[in-house]
């Protein structure tokens, strides 16, 4: 299994481009999400999924669109970029009920909007 | 709102001496914690949780995690630092009332073990 691949893994953008994150699972995880990582402050959930077809807001949702359309992908459009989006950007997945699942994290996209 | 805390942004151990991460929790209802490490270029990987039972969860590499309800910590320790635990350690609590596991993640502790 590769597990919870993420692609690119660097990319810089323009103030006011779009582009989208791609994430991909093999281990038949239900449950989705993408969050943020930013010096000083942990990581914030963006968006997340429980399963295909369904999506919902994270904490820190603004900018950023989510679909969901089989249980393998899980990609992140950037609407208009702006430079509060720099950050590096992680996908997860997990399985299971009652809250106690672990989650497991791609490797990362690092984004730099000038 | 739930949340926590490290209080340290960084541990200096000497290799083979224990060390210490701290983790303060706030959550409404049974708290649902994690651990996770994160190397260099590198995605979190899971250490160990608490769901219930023993207040001492043992995880991956060596390290253990003292629950402790009453000052509402939940410490991440290991008996004998390697230089190869250097790395950037996030203590996580589950938002009560999800199906889905929605983390809040505190800021991170970078340990430094010296060889």
């Amino acid at each position: 299994n590769a597990g919870v691949t993420q692609t690119p893994k660097f990319q810089v953008l323009k103030t006011g481009q779009s582009m989208t994150l791609q994430c991909a699972q093999d281990m038949n995880h239900e449950y989705m999400s993408w969050y943020r990582q930013d010096p000083g402050m942990g990581l914030r959930l963006i968006h997340y999924s429980v399963g295909a077809g369904i999506t919902d807001q994270g904490e820190v949702p603004n900018g950023y669109n989510v679909s969901r359309s089989t249980t393998e992908d899980f990609p992140l459009r950037l609407l208009s970029a702006a430079p509060s989006q720099t950050s590096v950007y992680f996908c997860a997945s997990s399985y299971g009920q009652g809250g106690s699942h672990t989650q497991y994290f791609g490797p990362g996209t690092r984004l730099t909007v000038l | 709102a739930q949340s926590v805390a490290q209080p340290e942004d960084q541990v200096n151990v000497a290799e083979g001496n224990p060390l210490t991460v701290k983790c303060t929790y706030s959550v409404s209802g049974n708290p649902y914690l994690f651990w996770y490490v994160q190397y260099p270029n590198r995605g979190l990987q899971f250490l160990l949780k608490y769901i219930t039972g023993d207040n001492l969860v043992k995880g991956s590499y060596g390290f253990e995690a003292e629950f402790n309800k009453s000052q509402t910590s939940f410490h991440l320790k290991k008996p004998s630092a390697l230089v190869s635990d250097s790395a950037l350690y996030f203590c996580a609590v589950r938002v009560p009332g999800t199906g889905f596991q929605k983390l809040v993640f505190g800021t991170g502790t970078r340990l430094l073990v010296s060889p």
